[in-house]
């Protein structure tokens, strides 16, 4: 199974909701990842797990939470946010941490979220 | 510190011509290098990596790119465009900096199929 499954695929939430995003790989990957993906943009990294431990978080505002309950599963919890937070979020997976050779990250189809 | 450029941001070709998509790196260690494809409203797939291996690396849907250290380049080709290559083309720097692995993403070149 090389699959990375996501859900929901679509979310629409308003500004005062709680939600949460769910990412799932069974290929015993140690490293997961979410990014965030504007319209006609690359993917901008969010978080890092490393073993199940958040190892990188980039500058992401508080009303982002990630979670990694085992290392299969990871989620994103979502609060208060913006409407300019209103994007594709996807989750990756990869066999990581490496030191090298450098592996490949496998990504879910992503969760597209509007923020109203 | 690592970065990517993608020299067209969209690249148009008729359906049978060769598929030239361009990619420039800048690293300062030895880099793996990638090349994702995205489809209107869907996630990221793998096509082919370089790392340190051969530098022709051979894909799937038959694409390939060659690794060139003294251009810095990692350029994409296919030699008969398929309607279903048209998507967005992403070229992907990673460096493993000892337990802390990113990705550097170019900005993308978006492939047109003419019939």
């Amino acid at each position: 199974d090389t699959e990375v499954t996501q859900t929901p695929k679509h979310l629409v939430m308003g500004m005062t909701n709680k939600k949460s995003l769910k990412c799932e790989q069974h290929m015993g990957h140690r490293a997961m990842y979410w990014y965030k993906q504007k319209a006609k943009k690359p993917p901008e990294l969010m978080f890092v797990y490393s073993y199940e431990k958040l190892s990188i978080n980039e500058s992401v505002p508080s009303r982002f939470s990630p979670e990694c309950p085992n290392s299969s599963l990871l989620n994103l919890h979502l609060h208060a946010l913006q409407p300019e937070d209103s994007a594709l979020y996807l989750c990756a997976s990869s066999p990581s941490p490496p030191v090298q050779p450098s592996y490949e990250q496998y990504f879910g189809p992503g969760t597209r979220l509007t923020v109203t | 510190a690592q970065s990517v450029t993608q020299l067209d941001s969209h690249v148009s070709v008729s359906e049978g011509t060769p598929v030239l998509l361009r990619c420039n790196y800048s690293s300062s260690y030895s880099p793996s290098l990638f090349w994702y494809v995205q489809h209107p409203n869907k996630g990221l797939q793998l096509l082919l990596k370089y790392t340190s291996a051969a530098t022709l690396v051979k894909g799937i849907n038959g694409f390939e790119a060659e690794f060139k250290k003294s251009e810095t380049s990692f350029h994409l080709t296919k030699p008969s465009a398929h309607m279903s290559d048209a998507a967005e083309y992403f070229c992907v720097v990673s460096e493993s900096n000892f337990g802390n692995e990113k990705l550097t993403f170019g900005t993308g070149t978006r492939l047109t199929i003419i019939p």
